[in-house]
């Protein structure tokens, strides 16, 4: 079956450390994303990738990386500098950027501090 | 201001009566596009249903149904013949072609439903 797999499911961070979280899809999809949601809000934009070898900030970039150096993969990493990572971490992708197509997602991944 | 606006912090319904999630949106674009997805307690998010700005028929997807009123930019779900099992959060979202989010998706804080036995 098809979709997006994100992994690990709950991860936890000590202080200073840098942790990455997984994001793998195959859908065959141009553009991936990755959103932060907080208990009872929304989800925010960290970074979006349009095409392999590509990526943009979004609204919260702050304190986090990415790479696309695969079609089928966009890992992010919560680096240290990120005062705050508690929160819960969903991965998506849609067939291109834009346009009436939905965005698909994974099923997140939870992250604490230790 | 905010984008998407959802006024419904959380709604309670009798399983088989239908629900009306209220969402307003806020734009200068004339092409866009509104989502609505469900996120269960597991926290995946399930998308349901798309309006388009230029789609002149209100979307349908079997028991999901929006309500869109352009001049009122307001696209509202509508849930029929409600289940135990639509007992989740319900976030709507929008596309700007043009607006400043670079044609991403822009979320709503979300509406809890709880669906009553």
């Amino acid at each position: 079956d098809g979709g997006i797999t994100q992994s690990p499911k709950y991860l936890f961070r000590k202080e200073g450390q840098n942790v990455t979280l997984s994001c793998e899809q195959n859908l065959n999809h141009d553009a991936m994303y990755w959103y932060r949601q907080d208990p009872g809000q929304g989800l925010r934009l960290i970074y979006y990738s349009q095409i392999v070898n590509d990526f943009q900030k979004g609204d919260i970039a702050e304190g986090y990386s990415v790479s696309r150096e695969k079609k089928e993969s966009f890992p992010l990493t919560v680096t240290s500098a990120q005062k705050n990572p508690t929160a819960f971490y969903l991965c998506a992708s849609s067939m291109v950027a834009g346009g009436n197509q939905p965005q698909h997602f994974g099923d997140g991944t939870r992250l604490s501090i230790l | 201001a905010q984008k998407i606006t959802q006024t419904q912090p959380g709604m309670f319904v009798q399983e088989k009566e239908a629900v009306t999630l209220d969402c307003t949106y806020d734009t200068s674009d004339q092409s866009y596009g509104l989502f609505w997805y469900k996120q269960p307690s597991s926290g995946e998010m399930i998308f349901l249903i798309y309006q388009g700005s230029y789609d002149e028929q209100n979307a349908t997807e079997g028991r999901y149904s929006l309500n869109f009123q352009k001049a009122r930019k307001s696209a509202n779900l509508v849930i029929s013949a409600s289940q135990l099992g639509d007992s989740a959060m319900y976030f709507c979202a929008m596309r700007e072609v043009y607006g400043g989010s670079q044609g991403n998706l822009i979320f709503g804080k979300g509406t809890k439903l709880s669906v009553k036995p």
